[in-house]
């Protein structure tokens, strides 16, 4: 059974960078794509971007100027990371893998929530 | 403000049936058949329930249902059990410049 875990800092003060990670366990990490979604408090589901094992990705332009995804096949491991955070960045976020040719996202992670304080 | 319309909360007994709505546009659910459906319960990672408008995963209830109609994708959910409280998303690929848009979510209750 696939499994993927996060981590990350969940604590950050307006301006600094948000940097999370996960981790795939078992199963086939280069056959997929790899995304990340978030959740704003009170609010619905976000998506971020998603990566291929080529290092191809695509961002939600929104946050485009901002977001850096990156994978290491080696470590099977993806990370996101946000500049110059602020309140509006605050949210649970997701790595999810993605059921390709479906726009769809089979396995999840169990979320990272990230607060932004000053 | 998601760009998928959901009712907020759909509540029932167990037993019966609920359907809940998505409401999209030409840019997603009217022009594509990928519509995906995610349960959501706190503290852990949505699990998607429905791809491809009505298939379901392995392991996933036959309870569980999907349609669509024009703009308009349904989830089913017949014979309502108390695990199945939570909330749930709707989600479709999109020509609008990202990956998917998604619902802003239902909140389903077990009475």
């Amino acid at each position: 059974q696939v499994e993927v875990q996060q981590w990350g800092a969940g604590l950050l003060k307006p301006s600094e960078t948000l940097s999370l990670t996960c981790v795939v366990y078992r199963g086939s990490f280069s056959d997929h794509h790899w995304t990340w979604i978030r959740q704003p408090p009170g609010k619905g589901l976000e998506w971020i971007g998603s990566i291929d094992l080529r290092g191809s990705t695509s961002t939600d332009p929104s946050l485009q100027s901002r977001a850096t995804l990156s994978l290491d096949a080696s470590t099977r491991q993806f990370s996101l990371k946000l500049r110059s955070v602020t309140a509006a960045d605050a949210a649970v976020y997701y790595c999810a893998r993605v059921l390709y040719n479906h726009y769809a996202m089979d396995v999840w992670g169990k979320g990272t929530t990230v607060t932004v304080s000053s | 403000q998601s760009v998928l319309t959901q009712p907020a909360s759909v509540s029932a007994s167990p037993g019966q049936s609920i359907t809940i709505s998505c409401s999209g546009t030409t840019s997603d659910i009217e022009t594509y058949d990928f519509v995906s459906w995610y349960q959501h319960h706190p503290g852990q990672g949505p699990k998607l329930i429905l791809y491809d408008v009505s298939e379901r995963p392995s392991g996933i209830s036959d309870r569980f249902s999907g349609s669509k109609s024009d703009n308009t994708a349904s989830l089913t959910i017949s014979g309502l059990q108390a695990e199945d409280e939570g909330d749930y998303y709707c989600c479709s690929n999109t020509s609008g410049g990202t990956f998917v848009v998604f619902g802003g979510g239902t909140k389903v209750t077990v009475l």
